[in-house]
């Protein structure tokens, strides 16, 4: 069956960096376009970003876009992200998520992570 | 404040059949599929309803979902206890963003 693991979170202060990765298990980890999906305190979720099977393609929201940098290594089945210059804002709980396929956008999530906690906080 | 609109709550009894919205515009749900998830307590979201109205392998067919202009719909039939949780929807939009409703929590 298809297992997402998050891992990386914590506290971090204003300014600070986090990389949160996700091992990946259950299908051809390759073949697959991958997100990350956070859910703030009492928030609904927020798309993050998300990348292609190859890694070749990558997608950001508007809030991260130029802060977050989204990575893959296909022959650990692991998926990344990088979180620079985090804000109060970016507390959440932040899933891994599967795409359906191959290509990132659009597309629907057909199996994700119990998620990882990062907190910004001075 | 999430740009897809979803009424906060929701209620049944066992057996009961019941039915939440989910509104948003020309740009999202007008012109691109609405998919559904179900996240228990505790637990990672589970994919309910893709592509407006199929239901994936493994999902009872209680569960329906329905699409009309900038509007989507999930309905649930026979309640059972199981099924409180909190349910959202999510649709692509024309700048390739995803949008999520702020779910609506079954009791």
């Amino acid at each position: 069956q298809v297992v997402l693991v998050e891992s990386g979170g914590g506290v971090v202060q204003p300014g600070g960096s986090l990389r949160l990765s996700c091992a990946a298990s259950g299908f051809s980890f390759s073949s697959y376009a991958m997100h990350w999906v956070r859910q703030a305190p009492g928030k609904g979720m927020e798309w993050v970003a998300a990348i292609s099977d190859d890694g070749n393609n990558k997608y950001y929201g508007d809030s991260v876009q130029g802060r977050f940098t989204v990575s893959r290594d296909n022959p650990r089945n692991t998926f990344y992200v990088q979180m620079n210059s985090l804000r109060d804002e970016d507390t959440a709980v932040y899933h891994c998520v599967k795409s359906h396929r191959a290509v990132a956008v659009p597309g629907y999530f057909d199996f994700w992570g119990q998620g990882a906690l990062v907190s910004v906080s001075s | 404040q999430s740009v897809l609109t979803q009424p906060p709550s929701a209620s049944g009894t066992p057996g009961q059949r019941v039915t939440m919205s989910c509104s948003g515009g020309s740009s999202n749900i007008g012109s691109n599929t609405v998919n559904w998830y179900q996240q228990l307590p505790g637990t990672a979201p589970r994919l309910l309803i893709y592509k407006n109205n199929q239901r994936p392998s493994g999902v009872p067919d209680r569960f329906s979902g329905s699409k009309s202009g900038t509007s989507a719909s999930l309905a649930i039939s026979g309640l059972q206890s199981e099924d409180e949780a909190d349910y959202f929807c999510a649709a692509w939009d024309d700048n390739l963003n995803v949008l999520f409703g702020g779910g609506t929590w079954l009791t």
